[in-house]
């Protein structure tokens, strides 16, 4: 089943900091999180792993609450290139997939 | 080095008509995936290839969707008398392993439009 992203679409000021959170109905092994441009590929952000390893760009932070089977991903004194979708992926399933969030829309104005 | 590429990078076809697009992987990534992403929304999983095992197929639409990956490394979609509704970005992915738990790097995609 599809983790559900919240909040769907938030706009920011330069400078403001955001969350986006991702929650799933099955027990979480792994989240991962990427951000697209418009007419962009995804581009991987940050790994998320059961017990706590983490694998990532150095100025992004998440966590990973695997009793609560959430994620959120934690975005400081944003600038403008952060805008975009973000997606979170969660898995693996028993087919070693992951299954995909709806996805968050970033705007940060300046 | 080189990251995923698609072609075509867009490609516009009548209704009815046969299209194949293309992934070249990043070389040595074991598995690869393909993706469909319609306007807006997230994305769709079509197909998963890792090694030499069987393809997962779970995620094609109809039997008028294939994929085939040649020699472990690229891989071919077609998909057989288009409809308007694949109409979409499709994206493919690769990673070293199985990307239930490595990252998966995406191509630039290439976008369909069937008239």
């Amino acid at each position: 089943q599809q983790p559900v992203q919240s909040p769907q679409a938030v706009i920011l000021r330069e400078g403001e900091d955001a969350v986006i959170n991702c929650s799933s109905s099955k027990a979480l092994y792994s989240v991962h999180w990427y951000r697209q441009k418009h007419g962009e590929a995804p581009v991987f952000l940050m790994i998320l792993l059961k017990g706590g390893e983490q694998k990532g760009h150095e100025k992004i932070s998440a966590s990973f609450n695997e009793k609560k089977q959430q994620s959120s991903l934690y975005l400081t004194a944003s600038q403008l290139s952060y805008s975009g979708t973000y997606f979170c992926g969660t898995g693996p399933d028993s087919n070693y997939q992951l299954i995909w969030g709806a996805g968050t829309k970033l705007i940060i104005k300046p | 080095g080189a990251g995923v590429s698609q072609s075509p990078s867009n490609k516009v076809t009548e209704k009815g008509k046969d299209v194949e697009l293309r992934c070249d992987p990043i070389s040595g990534h074991t598995a690869l995936y393909w993706y469909r992403q319609s306007l807006g929304q997230g994305l769709e999983f079509l197909i998963y290839f890792q090694g030499n095992s069987a393809p997962d197929k779970s995620g094609l639409p109809s039997d008028r969707f294939s994929a085939e990956r040649t020699g472990g490394s690229v891989s071919t979609l077609t998909i057989q008398r288009t409809q308007q509704e694949d109409s979409a970005v499709y994206l493919c992915a690769s990673s070293l392993d199985s990307g239930g738990y490595d990252t998966q790097y995406f191509g630039p995609g290439t976008r369909l439009t069937v008239l």
